[in-house]
């Protein structure tokens, strides 16, 4: 069982639509969250941190629940170019870790017209 | 406020022939990571440096596979005898510090095809 999974969809949504994406973490000791993007042949980007409290930044919601595990991205108002694979991370970061990051398989959306 | 890169962009090798793949982090970055992607995969951890020191190198999948940063600042990974399996997509990334709270900035990629 990967360490960190993920639906890999593909997701294909019309413009406008709100997607969610979901991902679970077996780790327990993993400690910070992210969600990063990559476009198709190009590196992995960062889109935004999860935390246990929620974050949202403009159309995107990220949210982390450490009972079950489970980290969600929410995209409302679906853009074209939010077409991309999403991919949920977990790492240990802090004190004598150094962070090294555990990608899920990524989540591939496509938003058409 | 030049970003990681990464040489070659891409690199075809016949089955057995050693690779040399490059990567030159953001200057003064401590931490660098090396990362291989498979197709349709994330990618999974392979080798962690911090300056010149070699602290992690669990994910390193056989012997063929060696990285070093003798300097503390550009990386090399060595793949040795490569197979099929090898071909994928190498990803180097950089941070400031070397406790794992910075973001890591990743470079393009070498993507490796082994026929």
């Amino acid at each position: 069982r990967k360490e960190v999974e993920q639906d890999p969809g593909p997701f294909n949504v019309p413009e406008g639509a709100t997607v969610a994406f979901n991902c679970t973490y077996s780790n327990s000791a993993s400690q910070s969250f992210f969600w990063y993007r990559q476009d198709c042949r190009k590196e992995p980007k960062l889109l935004m941190s999860v935390y246990s409290s929620g974050n949202e930044d403009g159309r995107f919601t990220a949210q982390l629940n450490r009972a079950s595990q489970y980290i969600s991205l929410l995209i409302r108002d679906s853009k074209l170019s939010d077409s991309a694979t999403y991919l949920c991370v977990a790492t240990s970061a802090g004190g004598t870790s150094y962070g090294k990051l555990t990608f899920g398989q990524g989540t591939i959306l496509t938003v058409h017209p | 406020g030049a970003g990681v890169s990464q040489s070659p962009r891409y690199k075809v090798a016949k089955r057995g022939q050693d690779v040399a793949l490059r990567c030159d982090p953001i200057s003064g970055h401590v931490s660098l990571f090396w990362y291989q992607q498979a197709l349709g995969q994330g990618p999974e951890f392979l080798t962690y440096f911090q300056n010149e020191a070699q602290l992690d190198k669990s994910g390193l999948p056989s012997d063929r596979f060696f990285a070093e940063r003798p300097e503390g600042s550009v990386s090399t990974l060595k793949i040795q005898r490569t197979q099929q399996e090898d071909s994928a997509v190498y990803l180097c990334a950089s941070t400031k510090a070397g406790d794992g709270t910075d973001t890591q900035y990743f470079g393009p990629g070498t993507r490796l095809t082994v026929l």
